[in-house]
């Protein structure tokens, strides 16, 4: 079975700061990787993916991502975060053709001023 | 932004009353899914749909039916609502079952006293 582990539920920055938000899945076959946002009292947004191709994703927004296939992770980063950024971000997995996402726990990213 | 929208968004009801939650999308996608909410626990499946009058059972359907009877509306219904079934319920749609890559509704805040 398929599962994901964010590991880190808080994660609290201060502004300008790097910030690495972590995830690791489990599965033994090809997946799809998802990094959704979702901003107060609103639904999630798809923030970035990796289908195939290069292992590092990005964002419009200053957002990459990794994949690592030995590893199994596929940690969220951004070299400078803004007080805007303050998120739950949620990692997600799919297997293709089971038309199910399997979503971690989720990390609350704080940035402060 | 897709169009999913989500009715009602806020709901108080008491145990054991039913509630039924609408999803309407302007996209015309085929696959439909209703998740709930809770803190630790990020999202989990209840249901979803994969064309009108096919659904299947997600991890958490106990106590949920659904029904899709046009591909723009998708029900979720709460046979007799308990108060462990107050959650932030979601709806998403997404186009392919390939790639899974899923749109999410603003969501409804569903509190059962």
């Amino acid at each position: 079975a398929q599962s994901v582990t964010q590991l880190d539920s808080q994660v609290p920055v201060f502004e300008e700061a790097p910030v690495e938000l972590r995830c690791n899945y489990s599965s033994s076959v090809s997946v799809y990787l998802f990094w959704y946002v979702q901003y107060p009292n609103q639904g999630l947004q798809l923030l970035l993916k990796y289908l195939s191709g290069s292992t590092l994703v990005e964002s419009i927004n200053g957002f990459e991502a990794e994949f690592n296939k030995s590893q199994t992770s596929f940690h969220l980063r951004k070299p400078s975060v803004h007080i805007s950024d303050t998120a739950e971000y949620f990692c997600a997995v799919s297997r293709s053709n089971t038309g199910k996402l399997i979503f971690g726990q989720g990390t609350t990213l704080q940035v402060k001023p | 932004d897709a169009g999913i929208t989500q009715s009602p968004r806020h709901k108080v009801t008491e145990t054991g009353t039913p509630v039924t939650l609408r999803c309407h999308q302007t996209e015309n996608h085929r696959y439909m899914y209703w998740y709930r909410q809770d803190p630790g626990h990020g999202l989990r499946l209840i249901h979803y749909s994969y064309g009108v009058k096919d659904t299947d059972k997600g991890e958490v359907s106990d106590g949920y039916s659904v029904s899709r009877s046009k591909t723009e509306d998708f029900l979720l219904t709460l046979e007799s609502a308990t108060s462990s079934q107050t959650s932030v319920y979601f709806c998403a749609i997404s186009e392919s079952v390939q790639v899974n890559e899923q749109y999410f509704g603003p969501g409804t805040r569903l509190t059962v006293t």
